[in-house]
């Protein structure tokens, strides 16, 4: 098994590009979520998802959307990159219950918005 | 809200030296209590975790103890190697709507083992 999959791993952006942070993990999880690490804040939870076509706001959600079309697949999109979105993202699967099982992270986008 | 509070590193010590990283947490409701290992250019591993009060986590030589009376959970190994450092996290599991599905996560805490 791949595990959780993500793509690119790493990526320059100019201010106000968009661009489509993908995730696929083949686990047949039903949770799926995006963090982003900074130095000094741990991980920070973005969006996350319960199953399909599901989503919900974590804590830091402004400047990023996100779908949910299949148990798969789960792209973080960057509307208009800004310097303050630079950091380390991380996708992370899970089964359905946290308590038991935790997440299962992939190896992370490193991105640079100049 | 909830919250996970780590001590703040770098912790440095030699090898086979003992291992504490103190994490307390805020929480209400029962949460099951996390530790990740993140090492160098790498995503987040599973270390060990606790799902009620009292459970003892384990694995490859680490333990934390869930004291639900202290709100604590520190992460302590009796011989460090140098292929023990790493980032450690620890972190919780929320609550929201009646599922719990959100890990909430402390800053980290960086352990170098020097030789």
């Amino acid at each position: 098994n791949a595990g959780v999959t993500q793509t690119p791993k790493f990526q320059v952006l100019k201010t106000g590009q968009s661009m489509t942070l993908q995730c696929a993990q083949d686990m047949n999880h039903e949770y799926m979520s995006w963090y982003r690490q900074d130095p000094g804040m741990g991980l920070r939870l973005i969006h996350y998802s319960v199953g399909a076509g599901i989503t919900d706001q974590g804590e830091v959600p402004n400047g990023y959307n996100v779908s949910r079309s299949t148990t798969e697949d789960f792209p973080l999109r960057l509307l208009s990159a800004a310097p303050s979105q630079t950091s380390v993202y991380f996708c992370a699967s899970s089964y359905s219950s946290l308590d038991n099982y935790g997440y299962t992270f992939g190896s992370g986008t490193r991105l640079t918005v100049v | 809200g909830n919250s996970v509070t780590q001590m703040e590193g770098p912790v440095t010590l030699s090898e086979e030296a003992f291992l504490t990283i103190n994490c307390t947490y805020t929480a209400t409701g029962y949460p099951s209590l996390f530790w990740y290992v993140q090492y160098p250019g790498e995503g987040l591993q599973l270390l060990l975790k606790a799902t009620k009060a009292d459970d003892k986590g384990s694995n490859k030589g680490f333990e934390a103890t869930y004291r639900k009376e202290t709100t604590s959970f520190h992460l302590e190994k009796g011989s460090v190697q140098v292929s023990d450092s790493a980032v450690y996290f620890c972190a919780l599991s929320e609550r929201d709507g009646g599922a719990t599905n959100k890990l909430i996560f402390g800053t980290g805490t960086l352990l170098a083992v020097q030789p």
